[in-house]
């Protein structure tokens, strides 16, 4: 039983590179979130899914894309990758009511 | 929207010592449920307690308690006898049933001095 798992852990990017973090949760959980943190701003939520084939947009969503077509995996993408988006990314999912379980996180710098 | 404020950014207690961690909560939603989480170095992510708004009893683990207000939306963070490994960040949230959305604070920073 991994819980929730990140890939990558870390990545450098070029301002105008694209790319994919995959999230994959192995707990049969219907909601999943994308979160960034970044220092003196605690989680903030980019996107989230109530299950399957659903994505909805949280405080932060410009410049991010989401997608859930595996109940298991939410993969958050950037289609073109800014300085600002460098930060930490944790996925998380859970039950309705229940806690969040936390992926290790992601370190994105965007140079 | 939800918001979770945490007034202290950075505290210290000395080990053995007891240190409260203060959180207030605004929701207009009557069916919640607040955490507390706790990252370490690590980065990791990990639960310390839960609380359900509809329950009047506070929450306890082990040395962790809460002191769960309502009325004044406030939840805040007991640890006793601290203890090295519990220098990390902790972070309090609020989730709502409708939606299930967590919202979270800004973190307190606790160093636990030897």
């Amino acid at each position: 039983n991994a819980g929730v798992t990140q890939t990558p852990k870390f990545r450098v990017l070029k301002t105008g590179q694209s790319m994919t973090l995959l999230c994959a949760q192995d707990m049969n959980h219907e909601y999943m979130y994308w979160y960034r943190q970044d220092p003196g701003m605690g989680l903030r939520l980019i996107h989230y899914s109530v299950g399957e084939g659903t994505t909805a947009k949280g405080e932060v969503p410009d410049g991010y894309n989401v997608s859930r077509l595996k109940k298991q995996n939410f993969l958050l993408g950037l289609e073109s990758a800014a300085p600002s988006q460098t930060s930490v990314y944790f996925c998380a999912s859970t039950q309705l009511a229940g806690e969040q379980y936390f992926g290790p996180g992601t370190r994105l710098t965007v140079t | 929207a939800q918001t979770v404020t945490q007034s202290q950014p950075e505290m210290s207690v000395q080990e053995a010592e007891t240190v409260t961690l203060s959180c207030t909560y605004d929701t207009s939603e009557n069916n919640y449920y607040l955490f507390w989480y706790k990252q370490p170095p690590s980065r990791q992510m990990i639960l310390v307690i839960r609380q359900e708004a509809y329950k009047q009893q506070n929450a306890t683990e082990n040395r962790f308690s809460v002191n769960f207000q309502k009325a004044a939306k406030s939840f805040s963070l007991k640890i006793s006898d601290s203890q090295l490994g519990d220098t990390a960040m902790y972070f309090c949230a609020c989730a709502e049933l409708t939606g299930n959305q967590f919202y979270f604070g800004t973190g307190t920073s606790l160093t636990v001095i030897p």
